[in-house]
């Protein structure tokens, strides 16, 4: 299996665009999460999807965020309008249902809004 | 070398010697547990995991302690390794499906 897969791996973009992050995740996999990680909050959920459903956004910063999972092999992650503090590497993972709880992260989206 | 919560986030340690990673986590009800590599431009890599039922856990080179009465989880690292050196997260599960991560310690090794 390929693992999570997340593109792009590097954007850059400038204050005020939309941006669009993609994550597939591993095939059989029920669950799907979004994390944001930055030096000074560390690692945080965003949202978690449980069969292409979300369970919990509460950890999604502002209306700015928004998630959606049209299947189960993916997932998509926007920000409209972007601002320079959405700095951060987004990771996707995903987990089966059945199995001790451990989530299988991708390499990450390392985001640059300038 | 040994490393204490949140609070010293880096560990420097001699190749060969063992490592001992602690981690305090905050929610009582918490039943899983789990400890994560990071090394620079990956995402976190699965190590170990333990539940609430259980106090030692072994794998390869790693062992993970819980200690429910302190809230209390460390990783000792056996014989440590140049390639162990990463950020090491440890989590915690409160019975739903959603990791809490604390913040990480950063394991330099020595050669």
């Amino acid at each position: 299996d390929a693992g999570v897969i997340q593109s792009p791996r590097h954007e850059v973009t400038e204050m005020g665009q939309e941006v669009t992050l993609r994550c597939k995740p591993i095939s059989g996999h029920d669950y799907l999460f979004w994390y944001r990680q930055t030096m000074m909050r560390g690692l945080e959920l965003l949202i978690y999807f449980n069969n292409n459903v979300p369970i919990d956004d509460s950890g999604m910063p502002e209306d700015r965020f928004s998630a959606k999972m049209p299947n189960a092999s993916f997932s998509t992650l926007k920000i409209q309008p972007s601002e320079p503090r959405d700095s951060a590497v987004y990771f996707c993972a995903s987990s089966p249902t059945v199995g001790g709880g451990e989530q299988f992260f991708g390499p990450g989206t390392r985001l640059t809004v300038l | 070398g040994e490393s204490v919560g949140l609070h010293l986030p880096t560990l420097s340690v001699q190749e060969g010697d063992n490592s001992i990673i602690n981690c305090a986590y905050s929610n009582s009800a918490s039943d899983y547990f789990i400890w994560y590599k990071q090394e620079s431009g990956k995402g976190p890599q699965f190590i170990i995991d333990i539940r609430s039922n259980m106090d030692k856990r072994q794998g390869q080179r790693v062992t993970v302690l819980l200690n429910k009465t302190v809230k209390h989880l460390s990783l000792q690292i056996a014989a440590t390794q140049p390639g162990d050196s990463a950020v090491y997260f440890c989590a915690e599960r409160a019975g739903d499906y959603k990791l809490s991560f604390g913040a990480g310690t950063t394991v330099t090794v020595r050669a």
